[in-house]
């Protein structure tokens, strides 16, 4: 069984400042973990994945997670928010073959 | 660069009808998946599919039913559309041995009155 929690349903933080979008998951297995971003009227994008490699994940725009073990946490960071950065976030679990379970979703507000 | 494409952005449909939801991709991908996203709910899962032919189940596969004919082409029926099939149906692909890059379509929104 896999599941994934973001614990935050809504994040407003002023352009320019650092942003912090927290995901906790639990698995079975070992887990793979990913970040996609949903613009309005787009589909999702990924983000960055952890694939059992490096802890610290790079991903496009400035975005990267860490993966914690200990902690079953795998938050979403930026050190500074850009308006276009606004959109909807979701963190997902991937801890065996073919399955897949997605977050509810973190909607993040830039404001000016 | 990989394209899914879903044959409509919106749609209004009446409660009853059949309705069908197409979904192509262009990059030889294995699998295929239907989503369902609802606000405060993320996405769920309805069915998959591993190869010409082949469906899975998801999470909530009750009310719909799929057909995968063509390996490009993966199509989500709602047999007899109910207003709770309100939402945006999200469609996507990925290759068989990489199971982290999976490709999104731009969603459905479908609306049944």
């Amino acid at each position: 069984a896999q599941s994934v929690t973001q614990l935050d349903s809504h994040v407003s933080v002023s352009e320019g400042t650092p942003v912090l979008l927290r995901c906790n998951y639990s698995s079975s297995y070992s887990p793979s973990l990913f970040w996609y971003v949903q613009h309005p009227n787009k589909g999702l994008q990924l983000l960055l994945k952890y694939t059992s490699a490096a802890t610290l994940v790079k991903g496009i725009n400035g975005f990267e997670a860490e993966f914690k073990k200990s902690e079953t946490s795998f938050h979403l960071t930026k050190p500074s928010a850009h308006m276009s950065d606004a959109a909807e976030y979701f963190c997902v679990v991937s801890g065996g073959y073919q399955k897949v379970t997605f977050g509810t979703g973190t909607k993040l507000q830039v404001i000016p | 660069d990989v394209k899914v494409t879903q044959s409509s952005r919106y749609l209004v449909k009446r409660t009853g009808e059949k309705v069908f939801l197409e979904c192509v991709q262009d990059m030889d991908h294995e699998n295929m998946f239907w989503y369902r996203q609802d606000p405060g709910l993320g996405l769920r899962l309805i069915y998959f599919s591993y190869d010409v032919k082949m469906k899975e189940k998801g999470d909530i596969p009750e009310g719909y039913s799929v057909s995968r004919e063509k390996k490009e082409r993966f199509s989500l029926i709602l047999e007899s559309a109910s207003t709770n099939q309100t939402s945006m149906y999200l469609c996507a692909s990925r290759p068989r041995d990489r199971y982290y890059e999976q490709y999104f379509g731009p969603g459905t929104r479908l609306t049944v009155t």
